[in-house]
């Protein structure tokens, strides 16, 4: 069964900095790419980045290049993604979720959430 | 404002049929495959339709996909009361080298 278990998520003041993680199991975890997902209060979903299955390639959404970094660490079956420069608007629920393939493709599990307040 | 455009909510009764549309460009969905989920309240998202038209094992039937140039529609068929939820249209955008979601469409069973 896959399972997908964030964590990391906490109380930061502007400007602070945060690794979430999700650790993973069920499955082959290098063989497919993982994605952050994250969801502000009583909003929509917004994608954050994306890592291949090897952690060759990465993407990022516009509004968190030069402040956030995805990676993973295949042998702990372990996604990551660090979180610094944080602002008010980062305030969200950030879901990680598991490609069907090794790069982008349907999101087909998610985890359930680790909630991160940007907060004075 | 997203670059998928998706109304932002739609209704129905139960047993009726209900259209949920994607609007995008041919940067998004016209040069990509488009993907649907389902939040349920209080829930993280769930997979509901893959590759335009493509349902997971577990999804009903009466959930279909669909996609046409640079729109793409969810249907769901035989509405019910557990379909109470909110739906997101995605789909990777070219130029962005980025996926992109719709706003969303809250569905209201009425």
């Amino acid at each position: 069964e896959v399972q997908l278990l964030e964590s990391g998520g906490d109380l930061v003041q502007p400007g602070g900095s945060l690794r979430l993680s999700c650790a993973a199991s069920g499955f082959i975890f290098s063989s497919y790419a993982m994605s952050w997902v994250r969801q502000a209060p009583g909003k929509g979903l917004e994608w954050v980045s994306l890592i291949s299955g090897s952690g060759g390639s990465t993407s990022y959404a516009d509004f968190v290049k030069g402040r956030f970094t995805i990676s993973r660490d295949n042998s702990k079956n372990t996604l990551y993604l660090q979180m610094n420069s944080l602002r008010a608007e980062d305030t969200a629920i950030y879901y990680c979720a598991k490609s069907s393939a090794a790069y982008y493709s349907e999101l087909d599990y998610w985890g359930q959430g680790t909630l991160v307040t940007v907060s004075s | 404002q997203s670059v998928l455009t998706q109304p932002p909510s739609a209704s129905g009764t139960p047993g009726q049929r209900v259209i949920i549309t994607c609007s995008g460009s041919s940067s998004n969905i016209g040069s990509n495959y488009v993907y649907w989920y389902q939040q349920l309240p209080g829930t993280a998202p769930k997979l509901l339709i893959y590759r335009n038209d493509q349902r997971p094992s577990g999804v009903p039937d009466r959930f279909s996909g669909s996609k046409s140039g640079t729109s793409a529609s969810l249907a769901i068929s035989g509405l019910r009361s557990e379909d109470e939820a909110d739906y997101y249209c995605a789909t990777w955008h070219d130029s962005l080298s980025g996926v992109i979601f719709g706003g969303g469409t809250k569905l209201t069973v009425l």
